[in-house]
């Protein structure tokens, strides 16, 4: 069974700018998180979401979102780059909860802002 | 406001020890915990979930205790090896997917030959 991969892996944009990234999940699997990575905050959650809802957000400014389609399939874009968002993001799927079940997680892509 | 401790200091043990990290938490009722490997430019490894009505769960080497009236969880890794070396996160839920997961700074365990 293929794991989770995300798409790209490296990316380098300046400030103002927008991203979106990509996370296909395992087969299968209906929730998916997103979290964003930086050596000063640690892992921090960012959204879930199952069956294309968004079922819980983190502490992060309305510049951060995400939608997942009918497949699964997630994104997360984030508008109006800042330097402080340089980070490594990360996906995970689970069958149905992050909470209760076990959580894949993707390589991540690595975003540096300029 | 919620917040989760994990040894922010490297744990150095000797091979062939126990290791034992602990993950401390504060203004929180956890339903659910669970404990993570991460090695240097990979995506975290889930090793271990526990419920807030389990004391202890082990798998292989590994075992986890939660501690809801100390608010605390134990994770040990026993007859430790230099490939256990890797940084433990561990990550807090409520019940009901009322909430994502919680995570700490994870601590860095080094083993030694």
């Amino acid at each position: 069974k293929a794991g989770v991969t995300q798409t790209p892996r490296y990316l380098i944009k300046t400030r103002g700018q927008q991203v979106t990234l990509s996370c296909s999940p395992i087969s299968g699997h209906r929730s998916v998180s997103w979290y964003q990575q930086t050596p000063g905050q640690g892992l921090q959650f960012l959204f879930e979401y199952f069956s294309e809802t968004q079922r819980n957000k983190g502490n992060f400014p309305g510049r951060f979102s995400g939608r997942q389609f009918s497949n699964s399939r997630s994104e997360m874009n984030v508008s109006t780059l800042e330097l402080g968002d340089s980070a490594l993001y990360l996906c995970a799927s689970s069958l149905v909860a992050s909470s209760t079940d076990t959580q894949y997680f993707g390589p991540g892509t690595r975003l540096t802002v300029l | 406001s919620q917040k989760i401790e994990q040894n922010s200091e490297a744990l150095n043990i000797q091979e062939g020890k126990t290791a034992t990290l602990t993950c401390n938490y504060t203004n929180y009722s956890p339903a659910y915990l669970q404990w993570y490997r991460q090695d240097p430019g990979r995506g975290p490894v889930f090793l271990l979930l526990i419920r807030e009505n389990e004391k202890e769960k082990r798998k292989e080497r590994l075992k986890v205790t939660f501690d809801t009236t100390l608010k605390q969880s134990l994770f040990h890794i026993t007859a430790s090896q230099p490939a256990d070396s890797a940084t433990y996160l561990c990550a807090l839920a409520k019940g009901g997917g009322a909430d994502g997961l919680t995570f700490g700074k994870g601590t860095h365990l080094i083993i030694q030959p």
